[in-house]
């Protein structure tokens, strides 16, 4: 069965300090994988993904994620992060054929950013 | 840009009573994503759509109905609501070939069954 596995459920950082948020997926098929993230009362958007190629990609506000095949990780990383990262942080697994496809999430992250 | 709205943004309906949740969207996607968010549960799939007049069951279906009439309107459907469907609804638009598998999400509408 497809699954993926956020493992904190809540994380607390200082403003400045680098971040790791961690995911991890279970599919037999191709994994395209993205992070989304939900300020409060919005719904969500679009901070990466990754299809193929260079296993490091990049997204907005300075976020990159590393897909690992050989560990089914897509961990999330910051080198240094702001009060305004303060969110809740979701990764997802696309399964099923080309036009016939739909997410699995995780329970989601939710980072709070501390001066 | 891309958009998705959902009407209401906030609903607040009787145990037993009939409640419908609209989404629109005008990317032109064919799938539509109806999910529904509850504290540690992330977000789960009610029922999908690949066009119009089409409705598949996700993963939570029961005790709720979709409906497909067009390409830009998708709506879920409680026919008999009970408060543990109260919780945060999302709809989503995407398409393989022109999002490239991303989704676009609306803004939610928080639904309290009383």
């Amino acid at each position: 069965a497809q699954s993926v596995t956020q493992p904190d459920a809540r994380v607390t950082v200082s403003e400045g300090a680098s971040l790791q948020l961690r995911c991890k997926y279970s599919y037999s098929g191709t994994p395209y994988l993205f992070w989304y993230v939900q300020y409060p009362r919005q719904g969500l958007q679009l901070l990466l993904k990754y299809y193929s190629g260079d296993p490091v990609v990049q997204g907005v506000n300075g976020f990159e994620a590393e897909f690992i095949k050989s560990n089914s990780s897509f961990h999330l990383r910051k080198a240094s992060v702001h009060w305004s990262d303060s969110a809740v942080y979701f990764c997802a697994v696309s399964v099923g054929s080309t036009g016939n496809y739909k997410y699995v999430f995780g329970a989601g992250t939710r980072l709070k950013v501390i001066a | 840009e891309a958009a998705v709205t959902q009407s209401p943004r906030n609903k607040v309906a009787v145990t037993g009573g009939k409640v419908t949740l609209s989404c629109n969207q005008t990317n032109n996607h064919n799938n539509m994503y109806w999910y529904r968010q509850d504290t540690g549960h992330g977000l789960r799939l009610i029922h999908y759509s690949y066009g119009a007049g089409s409705t598949e069951k996700g993963d939570i279906p029961d005790g709720y109905k979709a409906s497909r009439p067009s390409q830009e309107n998708f709506s879920l459907i409680l026919e008999l609501a009970t408060p543990s469907q109260t919780s945060v609804y999302f709809c989503a638009s995407g398409d393989a070939g022109r999002s490239s598998y991303e989704q676009y999400f609306g803004p939610g509408t928080r639904l309290t069954v009383l």
